[in-house]
């Protein structure tokens, strides 16, 4: 089946620095998008990228979908401590309904 | 404006009985997908319902799994016998149509412990 590659496992980071990670695929997605989720809850979306090389902004993230259609990347911007939590990238490949999730990004945050 | 309602958050079973979970997606959306969560490991999917229909069920384990969407009422996904590797955590979303491009909206989940 399809398997989305994200990295890093887990980052422990300054409160104040930027953030980035990465997803790649050896297939091809229609569309990628970003979640979030705190401990003991459902994933949130934080990004939705439609297009190949779109990049969009939500406040201090910051998201990239590949040229090739196969990677995407997610930055955040002057991390806080609510910025803890699990990412998750995940694919919709063309005329899917179901996604296909990284194993997700662990982020901690030292104030 | 509730979102994705699931129930419950937790649930133990013993080995070999009945797990019955629940979700009750956003009003007015018709279209609910199944996942699960292993512990450290990604959501994966398990079976996508249309009201009364089952569309895609492609991730569902082949036995003991099943899961409906009555015309009234919650979703259910059924376990039967459940054993110790479907401790997991279940994730219910939502959509107004059949598209998830928008990345539709998730339940808070519920937490499966067969002990």
């Amino acid at each position: 089946g399809q398997q989305l590659n994200q990295s890093p496992q887990s980052m422990f980071i300054q409160e104040g620095e930027d953030v980035s990670m990465n997803c790649t695929s050896s297939s091809i997605f229609n569309t990628w998008l970003w979640y979030k989720q705190d401990p003991g809850e459902g994933p949130v979306l934080l990004i939705a990228l439609y297009k190949a090389g779109e990049l969009t902004s939500n406040g201090r993230l910051t998201a990239q979908f590949g040229i090739t259609r196969k990677d995407s990347f997610l930055n955040i911007s002057a991390s806080i401590p609510s910025d803890v939590g699990i990412y998750f990238c995940a694919g919709l490949m063309e005329y899917g309904n179901k996604l296909v999730f990284g194993a997700g990004t662990i982020l901690r945050v030292k104030s | 404006n509730a979102g994705v309602m699931q129930n419950p958050r937790h649930l133990v079973r013993r080995r070999g009985q009945e797990a019955r979970l629940r979700c009750s997606p956003v009003k007015g959306h018709s279209h609910v997908y199944w996942y699960r969560q292993l512990p450290e490991e990604g959501l994966k999917f398990m079976v996508y319902l249309q009201k009364e229909n089952i569309i895609d069920e492609s991730g569902m384990p082949k036995e003991r799994f099943s899961a409906e969407f009555p015309k009234e009422g919650p979703s259910i996904l059924r376990i039967q016998q459940v054993v110790r590797g479907d401790s997991a955590a279940y994730f219910c979303a939502s959509s107004p149509l059949g598209q998830a491009d928008y990345g539709y909206t998730f339940g808070s989940g519920t937490r499966l412990t067969v002990v």
